[in-house]
């Protein structure tokens, strides 16, 4: 089983809709969960993260994280056509020494179609 | 800000040549990275800098040298590659403390630049 599971879409959705990314994940030891998009040939872009269960808004954005589950979701309200891009979960976890490592799911690939 | 600044945006390169990859960051982080991303594919961790120190190596092939001058900059120089490490080189940041075990949001959360594509022929 792998340490963090991402469905990899793709995911196509007309303009205007509700989106919902998940990601599940099987390693107690992940503190902070992060949601970063990519643009094509981009690099990532954090968008938002979060440290306990429950809920974080930001504009648009709703990250969700329930830790009894090992569940995490962002969610995309009245998506865009400029939202398209590749979202990746990625988690943290204590590697020894100072050192934090972030376990990054495969990425969902997500087009909003005008 | 929150800017990591990566050259070049494109490389091209030979198996023979030597090149050097560029990464600079102002927000005073003292912890840098560097990954590797193949299409389609997350990001994968190569090297880790602390401090300036390298405190991470992800069994990196040696024809990959990171160096860390200064706590704002970050290489990776690169020598004899082959075709199969084409991929998209990623540098990120995040905040360090000499604490261990503390586990403040800061230093969980990297930044990362735009990367550089680099292409082996």
């Amino acid at each position: 089983q792998k340490e963090v599971e991402q469905d990899p879409g793709p995911l196509s959705v007309p303009e205007g809709a509700i989106v919902s990314l998940n990601c599940t994940y099987s390693n107690s030891a992940f503190q902070y969960f992060m949601w970063y998009r990519q643009y094509s040939r981009k690099g990532p872009e954090l968008l938002m993260y979060t440290y306990s269960s429950g809920n974080k808004e930001d504009g648009r954005f709703t990250a969700q994280v329930d830790k009894s589950s090992k569940y995490i979701s962002l969610f995309i309200r009245d998506s865009q056509p400029s939202d398209s891009a590749t979202y990746l979960c990625a988690m943290s976890a204590y590697s020894g020494g100072s050192n934090y490592k972030l376990t990054f799911g495969k990425g969902t690939l997500l087009t909003v179609n005008p | 800000d929150t800017e990591v600044t990566q050259t070049p945006k494109h490389l091209v390169m030979g198996m023979t040549n030597k090149k050097s990859l560029k990464c600079e960051q102002h927000m005073g982080h003292r912890a840098m990275y560097w990954y590797k991303q193949k299409a389609k594919k997350p990001p994968e961790l190569m090297f880790v800098y602390s401090y300036e120190k390298l405190s991470i190596n992800e069994s990196v092939p040696s024809r990959f040298s990171p160096e860390c001058p200064n706590s704002s900059l970050l290489n990776l120089h690169l020598h004899a590659l082959q075709p199969e490490d084409s991929a998209l080189y990623l540098c990120a940041s995040s905040q360090e403390t000499r604490t261990p075990l503390t586990a403040s949001v800061a230093k969980n959360i990297q930044y990362f630049g735009a990367g550089t594509r680099l292409s082996v022929l």
